[in-house]
């Protein structure tokens, strides 16, 4: 599997966009990247994925650069919810991935 | 959709006693499920891969006999601690795979938050 480089922390401010970058040099063409995010004592939760194209939800955008070596979440106006460690995880579909995850980003959002 | 619960959200147990964990695929089925353990300030660690019906795989370093996996339903799998001691108090977080489509999704559950005195 490919590896992901993420920065150990970073501030935002609340209600501003917080851009979270990923690395990910190494990734296959079949591979995907995947965004979850773990807020304090609780499990991960999913935010978002894609292959190739920029996608977007209810929660985040995730663009994903035209070489696929790097990829950034988009938390569009962040709120003091949104703390939490953001990890990006590259992985396949298939039906036996297992999910690993790293260090993760620790992003604060502040009043 | 997709939801997956554990019980208990936490638990005390005494040093030497054993101590089961429930994780639940709440609305749908999940023939894969997989247990993590976190310790303070660290990442998830996957622990075990469990099989609905049959034995579970354990990841390098994982003591099969001590973290006993059963996952008898495709909406119950459960993790026994066995014979816990202090460093066995952890986070264990359960996941659910489950089919969308042409593709696999992982859903968690909310954690276990584990104290051996």
């Amino acid at each position: 599997d490919a590896k992901t480089t993420q920065p150990t922390s970073m501030d935002c401010a609340e209600g501003r966009a917080a851009n979270l970058p990923c690395n990910h040099s190494t990734i296959s063409g079949n591979e995907y990247v995947y965004w979850y995010r773990q807020i304090h004592s609780q499990g991960p939760q999913y935010i978002i994925h894609g292959l190739k194209n920029n996608e977007t939800n209810e929660m985040a955008s995730l663009i994903i650069t035209e070489d696929r070596k790097s990829s950034t979440l988009i938390l569009p106006h962040a709120t003091l919810r949104d703390t939490a460690v953001y990890y990006c995880i590259v992985r396949l579909l298939s039906n036996d991935y297992k999910l690993s995850f790293g260090a993760g980003t620790t992003v604060t959002v502040r009043a | 959709g997709a939801v997956v619960s554990q019980h208990p959200s936490w638990v005390i147990c005494k040093s030497g006693t054993s101590v089961k964990i429930e994780c639940r695929s709440l609305d749908f089925q999940a023939t894969t499920m997989f247990w993590y353990r976190q310790f303070p300030k660290q990442s998830l660690m996957l622990m075990a891969t469990s099989n609905e019906g049959s034995k579970a795989t354990y990841e390098q370093g994982v003591e099969k006999d001590k973290f006993l996996i059963n996952h008898a339903s495709l909406t119950l799998s459960t993790l026994t601690v066995t014979s816990a001691h202090p460093e066995d108090s952890s986070f264990y977080i359960c996941s659910a795979r489950v089919q969308r489509g042409r593709t696999y999704e992982q859903y968690f559950g909310p954690g276990t938050r584990l104290t051996v005195t």
